[in-house]
């Protein structure tokens, strides 16, 4: 079973710059999960679709920051414009199942360094 | 808002060795889960081990086994017979029951020793 892929896996940009990062979900995961990982600290969820809409985007700095699943399979998360504290590893992440069984699988992650 | 706490930035064990690292947590939840996250270098997360806050036998996988203290809100890990493979960071998280948000402590950084 092939596993939660992120593209690129690198990034550098110049503030003020626009960024966008890719992610293609296990296949038949519904509920698809973006996250930011700040260098020394635990992930920090963005956005959660479920299929194509928006479960929860309470901690998404909407002035810069969108993020789509058009056909409720692959996303794509956007930064317009970068700034330098957007510096960190942005990790999406599909799941499976409900409850207790709930099962978050992550990708590899998309390390962005604005300068 | 539930919050996760590990207070070990760092930790170091000896190859075979058990290791058991910490976590707290705060909430008014009744109903919830817990897991540890292990993220090796350069590696993507995954799941170690997890817990029903509503099961009192503690939850055990292999050579990973965790100490589920609920009246105290303490969730520690136990890795027995520690492998060079388990040098990673890992990370305590919460989940309320009925949400399938992950609250993440900042993480423990383990390094396994030969």
């Amino acid at each position: 079973e092939a596993g939660v892929a992120q593209s690129p896996r690198y990034k550098i940009i110049e503030k003020r710059q626009s960024v966008a990062f890719w992610c293609n979900p296990i296949s038949g995961h519904a509920t698809l999960y973006w996250y930011q990982q700040i260098l020394g600290q635990g992930p920090k969820l963005l956005i959660q679709f479920q299929n194509n809409g928006v479960v929860d985007d309470s901690q998404l700095p909407k002035d810069r920051f969108s993020a789509e699943r058009l056909k409720g399979v692959d996303s794509t998360l956007k930064i317009q414009p970068a700034k330098l504290e957007d510096s960190a590893v942005y990790l999406c992440a599909s799941s499976v199942g409900q409850g207790y069984q709930e099962t978050q699988y992550f990708g590899p992650g998309t390390r962005l360094l604005v300068l | 808002a539930q919050t996760v706490t590990q207070s070990q930035p760092e930790m170091s064990v000896q190859e075979a060795e058990t290791v058991t690292l910490s976590c707290t947590y705060d909430t008014s939840e009744n109903n919830y889960y817990l897991f540890w996250y292990k993220q090796p270098p350069s590696r993507q997360m995954i799941l170690v081990i997890r817990q029903e806050a509503y099961k009192q036998q503690n939850a055990t996988e292999n050579r990973f086994s965790v100490n589920f203290q609920k009246a105290a809100k303490s969730f520690s890990l136990k890795i027995s017979d520690s492998q060079l493979g388990d040098t990673a960071m890992y990370f305590c998280a919460f989940r309320a029951g009925g949400s399938e948000k992950l609250v993440f402590g900042k993480g423990t950084k383990l390094t396994v020793n030969p």
